[in-house]
């Protein structure tokens, strides 16, 4: 049985840099193929695609947001880390771990985390 | 980047009726689209793949159809459970998604 769940602060404030924590089960990061993917939800917004993790240690990153983003893994853990620098109140959103399918889908996701950006 | 357009916004349907939500792709995305549902606080649930494959466990009165720029997803007869938010998602060419389709009680 897949499961993810993210972990991290409810609460930062500007100019801070979130930290994100991805803790999954079900699968392995050393295997061949898998893949783990952040994406975020502003509140009653539609959904936006952040970064991807793989099992070879290849990232990549939204063209829109890279400059601020670091995506890393602890495999022993099965843990997938994301770092946003810079935060600004319009990254206040649930921020969704997910598993990226072979295809390039998502069939596995996390429960979320709302992260509100405020001083 | 492949801009996702989805129609209508919101959809009014009475339960046992059928529902029709399109999502179009600025270009062709080929066949590499899915389809979510997403109810209020919760994460989305994949429902389709590969724009017609049910994703595992979804009931089969959801299909999808279509290839490279015009997508749809019906409901064929709704239940109560139904009532939820729809997205596409392209990944032809890295990932976005559409604004959502809310299916909303009629």
């Amino acid at each position: 049985q897949v499961t993810l769940k993210e972990s991290g602060p409810a609460l930062v404030k500007p100019t801070q840099t979130l930290t994100l924590t991805c803790t999954f089960s079900g699968f392995s990061l050393s295997t061949s193929g898998m893949r783990v993917s952040w994406i975020r939800q502003p509140p009653g917004k539609a959904l936006e695609w952040l970064a991807r993790i793989d099992w070879d240690n290849d990232k990549f990153y939204s063209t829109s947001l890279k400059t601020r983003l670091t995506i890393s893994k602890d495999t022993s853990k099965n843990q997938v880390v994301l770092r946003m620098t810079n935060m600004d109140p319009v990254d206040t959103a649930t921020y969704y771990c997910t598993r990226w399918s072979t295809g390039g889908y998502f069939d596995y996701w996390g429960q979320g985390t709302l992260v509100t950006v405020s001083s | 980047e492949i801009v996702m357009t989805q129609s209508p916004a919101t959809l009014s349907v009475s339960p046992g009726e059928r529902a029709t939500l399109s999502c179009r792709a600025s270009q062709s995305v080929s066949s590499n689209l899915a389809w979510y549902q997403q109810k209020p606080g919760q994460a989305p649930r994949l429902l389709i793949y590969g724009a017609s494959t049910r994703a595992t466990g979804i009931p089969a009165r959801f299909s999808g159809s279509g290839s490279g720029t015009e997508f749809t997803l019906t409901i064929s007869s709704l239940q109560s459970e139904d009532f939820a938010v729809y997205y596409c998602q392209q990944y032809n060419n890295w990932i976005t998604f559409g604004q959502g389709t809310r299916l909303e009680i009629k």
